[in-house]
């Protein structure tokens, strides 16, 4: 029962253009949505977050839209910058303590 | 402020044995939950702790356990490792306000080696 799903394995774009990353969940009213960064062999980095009573957060270059309707976020990096090629991870926090449901990840990679 | 440091960051064991893993939260992190990041498996949760307690655990057997310290460091143990324990062991820290909505922040991992 994969409650997070990142259906795009890769993302390969070009510096300053926008990256659009994508995240589908199965069906919960409380959720708790977060965006992590992570680079091989380190720990992620979280980068944003978006409670389910919101449609969007921002913070400098990242925005999180949620479609409660469609149950999917997307988080969005404008300008892209070659620095920003990692692996991103969404996850979830459902109604219980502690713990993160991580989808698959996205590689994303920004060409200079 | 510190981060979530985790010692040691590397160990190379041999099926059989057991291994202890360390996490010391950021200064007044009082959750801590622990996660298994493995290429087949991807990040999966093993426990949580608050408070000296386990509130919440994962689906893995018996052989993972854990503990946390009235200064909330945690540990956790593996016993009689198997060649498929081999992963990035990470841990995480949140406020631990009471609210299941926290931000975790991560530390660098624990990469085991089981030979």
């Amino acid at each position: 029962d994969q409650q997070v799903k990142q259906n795009s394995p890769s993302l390969s774009v070009q510096e300053g253009r926008i990256s659009i990353l994508n995240c589908d969940y199965t069906n919960s009213m409380f959720d708790y949505f977060l965006w992590y960064k992570k680079y091989p062999a380190e720990g992620p980095t979280f980068l944003i977050s978006i409670s389910s009573i919101k449609d969007k957060n921002e913070d400098g270059r990242f925005t999180v839209f949620l479609n409660k309707s469609a149950k999917h976020l997307s988080l969005h990096i404008v300008p892209s910058q070659p620095g920003d090629s990692a692996v991103y991870f969404c996850a979830k926090v459902g109604t219980s303590y502690g713990k993160l449901t991580f989808g698959q990840g996205t590689i994303l990679t920004v060409h200079p | 402020k510190a981060g979530v440091t985790q010692t040691p960051r590397y160990l190379i064991k041999t099926r059989g044995q057991q291994v202890t893993l360390s996490c010391s939260p950021i200064s007044g992190h009082r959750s801590v939950s622990w996660y298994q990041q493995t290429p087949g498996q991807g990040l999966q949760f093993l426990f949580e702790y608050f408070s000296e307690t386990q509130r919440n655990k994962g689906n893995f057997p018996g052989r993972f356990s854990g503990r946390q310290f009235s200064n909330s460091r945690s540990e956790m143990n593996v016993s009689t490792l198997e060649l498929g324990d081999s992963a990035l062991y990470l841990c995480a820290s949140s406020l631990g306000s009471g609210e299941y909505q926290e931000t975790q922040y991560f530390g660098p991992g624990t990469r085991l080696l089981v030979l």
